[in-house]
């Protein structure tokens, strides 16, 4: 059970481009959801919080109108990368809150050229 | 959130227990131990989580001290899919699996044949 999926697993855009990436939970619903990313050799940095139905919450430092988060339902919640660069290239994992833990999708890596 | 300190990386033979230890001399009464891992370009895992007492799932023990300043997880018998990095992280239980994981630099684990 607690299983999250991504969709896709690898992208590449053109730099200028916008990119959305999926992510669903399987067997479970959740309010909460968390997205996050990792720079080659660093670790996960949280970019945003989002509850269902609501706006989400933006770590400093993450552009809001960069990064949308749509949390349309209990199962779903979507990150669209507008006007991609190469910068942005990173790869991208989400994770859905669920009794007492939080269960990470596989990732998504995005190559920006 | 109280800081975890762990070491960069360790070495382990295949079979043997590794032992993968976590400083948390901050940490506060209202805060559990929670560790994951993260499988090479794969989202992380979660792995076990405790408070005072130890704790053993299928995957793995967790041994903390009595003044629970540190933290010992056990892989009884390492294989070499237990390769990874290893996360230890401080979180309060208040929002439950609703709180956002802050994640340090991990240790790597590697399992040697």
């Amino acid at each position: 059970g607690a299983v999250v999926s991504q969709h896709p697993s690898r992208v590449i855009c053109k730099s200028g481009t916008s990119v959305k990436i999926e992510c669903r939970s399987l067997d479970f619903q959740a309010t909460t959801m968390f997205w996050y990313r990792q720079f080659p050799k660093q670790s996960l940095m949280l970019m945003a919080t989002s509850n269902e139905g609501s706006k989400a919450t933006y770590e400093q430092g993450v552009e809001k109108d960069k990064f949308l988060i749509n949390h349309a339902s209990l199962t779903l919640s979507t990150l669209t990368v507008t006007s991609a660069h190469p910068e942005d290239s990173s790869f991208y994992i989400c994770s859905f809150g669920h009794g007492e833990e939080q269960y990470f999708g596989p990732g998504t890596r995005l190559t920006v050229t | 959130d109280a800081k975890t300190t762990q070491p960069t990386s360790m070495d382990c033979a295949e079979g043997r227990a590794a032992n993968l230890p976590c400083n948390h001399s901050t940490i506060s009464g209202n805060e559990y131990v929670y560790w994951y891992r993260q499988i090479h370009s794969q989202g992380p895992q979660y792995i076990i989580h405790g408070l005072k007492n130890n704790e053993t799932n299928e995957m793995a023990s967790l041994i903390i001290t009595e003044d629970r300043k540190s933290s010992t997880l056990i892989l009884p018998h390492a294989t070499l899919r237990d390769t990874a990095v290893y996360y230890c992280i401080v979180r309060p239980n208040s929002g439950g699996s609703n709180y956002k994981l802050t994640f340090g630099k991990g240790t790597l684990l590697t399992v040697n044949p």
